[in-house]
């Protein structure tokens, strides 16, 4: 079972508009990752959160760790065909494995 | 700097055959996971090397099994192969000094097992 929930499973936005993809976890998060994966191929990385309460942005991508270590939201800006893909967080885990949420899958119609 | 590439990256097999699949790391990289992400379904995670040595295995059978060699490439074998075994097997290698899990993947190999 996945240990990490993704919302919304996929969503469809209009070119321009923002949005915000989440990621919980019921434990506590000490090393949070968000990447992007195109249909079928590897996955890019986009950002890494460690401290509770960061942020980090990347052209018109940020993302935030809450406080608690426990939530992380990724939001896109003027959204652009460009960020169409599948978005994953993934959490370091015991054993050394980095452990990834199902996903969200962005649409972005022109 | 190249990036990790993995081979092959189709390939047809059928139930109870045996698969060898190939990753070549990043440069500066020493560290290899591989995963298994089924149609719809976030990565899942199989097995890490390091050192030529497994250092950490998620929740899959001792049928699929992995080398790392002294260049730090790696392999996944999996062998009696299962219908369920179809899917993007991903190898992302890191560097294990670096104090943070950041993975570089390469595009994957897909499998269908028939």
């Amino acid at each position: 079972s996945q240990e990490l929930e993704q919302s919304p499973q996929s969503l469809i936005v209009q070119e321009g508009k923002n949005l915000t993809i989440n990621c919980t976890s019921s434990k506590t998060l000490y090393g949070l990752y968000w990447y992007k994966q195109k249909y079928g191929e590897g996955l890019i990385f986009l950002m890494m959160l460690q401290k509770g309460g960061e942020e980090k942005s990347h052209e018109k991508i940020t993302a935030k760790l809450d406080e608690k270590k426990q939530q992380s939201s990724l939001h896109i800006t003027a959204s652009q065909p460009s960020h169409a893909g599948i978005y994953l967080c993934g959490a370091d885990m015991a054993g050394n494995k980095l452990v990834f949420g199902a996903g969200t899958i962005l649409r972005v119609k022109s | 700097e190249t990036g990790v590439t993995q081979s092959p990256t189709h390939l047809i097999k059928t139930r109870g055959q045996q698969v060898t699949l190939r990753c070549s790391s990043q440069s500066g990289h020493n560290t290899v996971s591989w995963y298994q992400q089924a149609l719809g379904q976030g990565p899942q995670f199989i097995f890490q090397y390091y050192r030529e040595e497994e250092n950490g295995r998620g929740n899959f059978p001792p049928r699929f099994s992995g080398l790392q060699f002294p260049n730090y490439s790696s392999e996944l074998n999996v062998n009696a192969l299962e219908l369920d075994d179809s899917a993007l097997y991903l190898c992302a290698s890191s560097l294990r000094a670096s104090g943070a899990n950041v993975l570089t993947f390469g595009a994957g190999s897909r499998l269908t097992v028939l």
